[in-house]
């Protein structure tokens, strides 16, 4: 068990750029979720998946926003034409089943400039 | 939406003296989790209490779970420099008693302890 592993862990772009990050969950987990926090505030949620069907997505996830488990197995997040408000660290989480603990990864750090 | 409160928002204590966090929420739960972030980290899972438990213990932590009052507290004994970060409840909203196993943070709770 190595964790949930996210990458890059920092990236800085400019506005209007796209940027994609990756996320490992624990093998065997069934259930992959993306978070979003920004400066002192708790994560807020944008989507999960399980296996690799996305169940649920927030209003927070706008059109820009788009993420990804080909295989139920890693999933990507891209975010299309950034903007300065998209600065944020973006959480990856990844559970066995619903209503087990939820294990977080280090997160990826997202500046706009 | 933010379902969690926690409360203080800022904690000042000294090494060794305990530590009280409290979270209320407003919906019916499946479970709650408290979680640990260091300054600029990830999420470190703590403790998942279910909604019908009322109290559980891992090391120096204790959780307990009111959902008559929708409210739970984390007690940390006998505190070290190393507890100091922020500290948040997470909880597991449902309807009908199905866990959706989507949570909803607090603002979370700033721990320092000093030394």
């Amino acid at each position: 068990d190595t964790g949930v592993s996210q990458d890059p862990r920092h990236k800085i772009t400019k506005r209007g750029q796209n940027v994609t990050f990756r996320c490992d969950p624990i093998s065997e987990h069934n259930r992959l979720y993306w978070y979003r926090q920004t400066l002192g505030q708790g994560p807020e949620f944008l989507t999960y998946f399980q296996n690799e069907a996305q169940l649920e997505k927030s209003r927070l996830l706008s059109d820009r926003f788009s993420a990804e488990r080909p295989k139920g197995s890693f999933s990507t997040l891209e975010i299309q034409r950034t903007e300065q408000g998209d600065s944020a660290m973006y959480l990856c989480a990844s559970s066995l089943i619903a209503g087990n603990t939820i294990y977080f990864g280090e997160g990826s750090w997202l500046t706009v400039v | 939406s933010q379902q969690g409160e926690e409360d203080p928002q800022a904690l000042s204590i000294q090494e060794g003296e305990n530590a009280t966090m409290n979270c209320s929420y407003k919906t019916s739960i499946n479970n709650l989790q408290w979680y640990r972030q260091n300054s600029g980290r990830g999420l470190v899972h703590l403790i998942l209490i279910r909604s019908n438990e009322r109290e559980k213990h891992s090391g120096r932590l204790r959780v307990t779970l009111d959902t008559s009052k929708k409210s739970s507290s984390l007690l940390i004994t006998a505190s070290r420099a190393a507890d100091t970060a922020s500290y948040f409840c997470a909880t597991d909203a449902s309807s009908g008693g199905t866990s959706y196993g989507k949570l909803t943070f607090g603002q979370g709770t700033i721990l320092t302890v000093h030394p």
